[in-house]
């Protein structure tokens, strides 16, 4: 099966800019993750759906990131304006389900963000 | 709340050796465990896990790691190291709260075997 897709790969901006992620996971799972890593750090979620819906939106820094799956397939992430603290790597996980007995998480390559 | 501590930032072993990567947890109810490898400019891939059943889990590429409940440990071994496992290692935990699941990590080990 073909795996979670990411892009782009990478993206270097300037403070203050917006910048705009795209992930398609694999075809026919229903949940959809977002994960900052931070340079050192372990993956932190930022937001996670299930088909079009937010279930989990937590941790992220809303006022200046949104996300959307809007017909429960791919995925956007966006940040707007960009900090310098946003500089990691933004990786795009999948789930056939909500349970991960049978399956576990699925992870792109990730989109590394430099802001300058 | 759910948590993984990875104690070790780096581990360094010799090729052919036996290589252990640590992980602690702490969680309430019964632990999911994970383990995930990451190479450079790469996802994460996914090792092994384990969720129930017998303590030695058996995964890929050689892996295996073992699951102690009086120790809250889920450490991760091979029996013999090879340079291409030189990679950043991330244990990590279910969370399940409010019904729906998402992984907890570690801050990641980096293990470098040397030839």
């Amino acid at each position: 099966e073909a795996g979670v897709a990411q892009s782009p790969r990478y993206k270097i901006i300037e403070k203050r800019q917006s910048v705009a992620f795209w992930c398609n996971p694999i075809s026919g799972h229903a949940t959809l993750y977002w994960y900052q890593q931070i340079l050192g750090q372990g993956p932190k979620l930022l937001i996670q759906f299930q088909n079009n819906g937010v279930v989990d939106d937590s941790q992220l820094p809303k006022d200046r990131f949104s996300a959307e799956r809007l017909k429960g397939v791919d995925s956007t992430l966006k940040i707007q304006p960009a900090k310098l603290e946003d500089s990691a790597v933004y990786l795009c996980a999948s789930n056939p389900s909500r349970d991960f007995y049978n399956s576990p998480l699925h992870f792109g390559n990730g989109t590394r963000l430099t802001v300058t | 709340a759910q948590s993984v501590a990875q104690p070790e930032d780096q581990v360094n072993v010799a090729e052919g050796n036996p290589l252990t990567v640590k992980c602690t947890y702490s969680v309430s109810g019964n632990p999911y465990l994970f383990w995930y490898v990451q190479y450079p400019n790469r996802g994460l891939q996914f090792l092994l896990k384990y969720i129930t059943g017998d303590n030695l889990v058996k995964g890929s590429y050689g892996f295996e790691a073992e699951f102690n409940k009086s120790q809250t440990s889920f450490h991760l071994k091979k029996p013999s190291a090879l340079v291409s496992d030189s990679a950043l290692y991330f244990c990590a935990v279910r969370d399940g709260t409010g019904g729906y699941n998402k992984l907890i990590f570690g801050a990641g080990t980096r293990l470098a075997v040397h030839p």
